[in-house]
């Protein structure tokens, strides 16, 4: 079947433009995930979605960040006024919530690579 | 927050020889998870480690869980070069998102 989908795949903005970023995770997955990975560096919790239960943002980095999931399947991550330190990879990953209450896999999207000039 | 550290940040090994990566955290992890990153790519899960002192091997990859559960090691034997790649641990610990070291990044030269 179809994993987990990311659009644009790359996008290049200005300095001060907003930025909407599209994650479509694999069908029946009730959990998504927003990272962020820097040039060369880790990944980066942003925020975490369960189902109808409030999102986790504990990760996102400051209120130019936020991020939607409709119906329980599409996410869109918003980044108003970009800066040049948002520049980075931004990857969705999806997966399944085990009999334990606890996530299973994560299958991670191909990304987004975000540019601001 | 949790914090895992993933050591070493950088190996470079000749095709042939053994690598090794750690991953340490100063709290009890509930379970590891670990993924590989090929240049350009995203992460791929590889396996799950839950129980105290597991060890799961995958052809030449053998995974470890500390008998504390305050660590992990990725041990790959007779490295390729279809290894290249950053090799990440993640912490699942409490809350039910991960929590990812800053990964290994691995340079296989044949």
């Amino acid at each position: 079947g179809a994993g987990v989908s990311q659009s644009p795949s790359n996008k290049v903005t200005e300095k001060g433009k907003d930025v909407e970023l599209r994650c479509d995770p694999i069908s029946g997955h009730t959990a998504l995930y927003w990272y962020r990975q820097s040039l060369g560096q880790g990944l980066e919790f942003l925020i975490y979605f369960q189902g109808n239960s409030a999102p986790d943002k504990s990760g996102l980095p400051s209120d130019r960040f936020s991020a939607e999931r409709t119906g329980g399947s599409v996410s869109t991550l918003t980044i108003q006024r970009t800066q040049q330190e948002d520049s980075a990879v931004y990857l969705c990953a999806s997966s399944l919530v085990g009999t334990s209450g606890r996530t299973d896999t994560q299958y991670f999207g191909p990304g987004t690579r975000l540019t601001v000039l | 927050g949790q914090q895992v550290m993933q050591i070493p940040q950088y190996q470079h090994v000749q095709e042939g020889e053994d690598f090794t990566t750690y991953c340490n955290s100063s709290t009890t992890l509930s379970n590891i998870q670990w993924y590989k990153q090929r240049p350009g790519g995203h992460p791929v899960f590889l396996i799950q480690l839950v129980k105290s002192g597991e060890v799961k091997k995958q052809k030449r990859l053998t995974f470890q869980f500390g008998e504390a559960k305050k660590n992990s090691s990725l041990h790959i034997t007779a490295t390729q070069t279809t290894d290249v790649g950053t090799y990440f641990c993640a912490d699942q610990t409490g809350a039910n998102n991960l929590f990812f070291g800053t990964g290994t990044r691995l340079t296989v030269i044949p």
